[in-house]
């Protein structure tokens, strides 16, 4: 069965210090892998999202993630963080072909400080 | 936003009593699904749908059902609501044009007392 396990629960960081959020899955199968990000009070919206090709990508703010199928990890990461990117990020992964369930992992919170 | 209305976003109900979320969506995509999200858990799958009528159980599915009569539509029953049912319930559609990811609703916050 698939599992997504994000090892920290909660981060906090300084404002303009870099920060990485780990992201460790376990699939028997090809996966789709996702960052989502939730702000206070708020839906989810996607982040990111690794399909094919290229193991890095981007996001429109300055978010990276690179997928290491030996390591089985999908680490989010951005090189100086903002006051505004404080919220909850939960990564998550669906089986290729499948109904497109997703399955998170629980969290973590990332707390920007001035 | 993908055209995701939640409703209600707010409710609080008393145990025993049998409540309905509905979650509509304006354009029709086939795949339907509702999460639970609860701290410490993050969000977990109650059911989800991939068509009119054709619906599947997810991971916490006991003590909930749902109905999709209208492609738009996609209602969840809690039949007798219980205190550990307290939770924010999430809408997600996945479109059709191929693309892998969900898209969310706001979410409605239910508690049960």
């Amino acid at each position: 069965a698939q599992s997504v396990t994000q090892l920290d629960s909660q981060v906090p960081v300084f404002e303009e210090a870099p920060v990485e959020l780990r992201c460790n899955y376990s699939s028997s199968v090809s996966v789709y892998l996702f960052w989502y990000v939730q702000y206070p009070n708020q839906g989810l919206q996607l982040l990111l999202k690794y399909l094919s090709g290229s193991t890095l990508v981007e996001s429109i703010n300055g978010f990276e993630a690179e997928f290491n199928k030996s390591q089985t990890s999908f680490h989010l990461r951005k090189p100086s963080v903002h006051i505004s990117d404080t919220a909850e990020y939960f990564c998550a992964v669906s089986e290729r072909g499948s109904q497109g369930n997703l399955i998170f992992g629980k969290g973590t919170k990332l707390s920007v400080k001035p | 936003d993908a055209g995701i209305t939640q409703s209600p976003r707010h409710k609080v109900t008393e145990t025993g009593t049998p409540v309905t979320l509905r979650c509509h969506q304006t354009e029709n995509h086939r795949y339907m699904y509702w999460y639970r999200q609860d701290p410490g858990h993050g969000l977990r799958l109650i059911h989800y749908s991939y068509g009119v009528k054709d619906t599947d159980k997810g991971e916490v599915s006991d003590g909930y059902s749902v109905s999709r009569s209208k492609t738009e539509d996609f209602l969840l029953t809690l039949e007798s609501a219980t205190s550990s049912q307290t939770s924010v319930y999430f809408c997600a559609i996945r479109l059709d044009t191929g693309i892998t990811e969900a898209f969310f609703g706001q979410g409605t916050r239910l508690t049960v007392v």
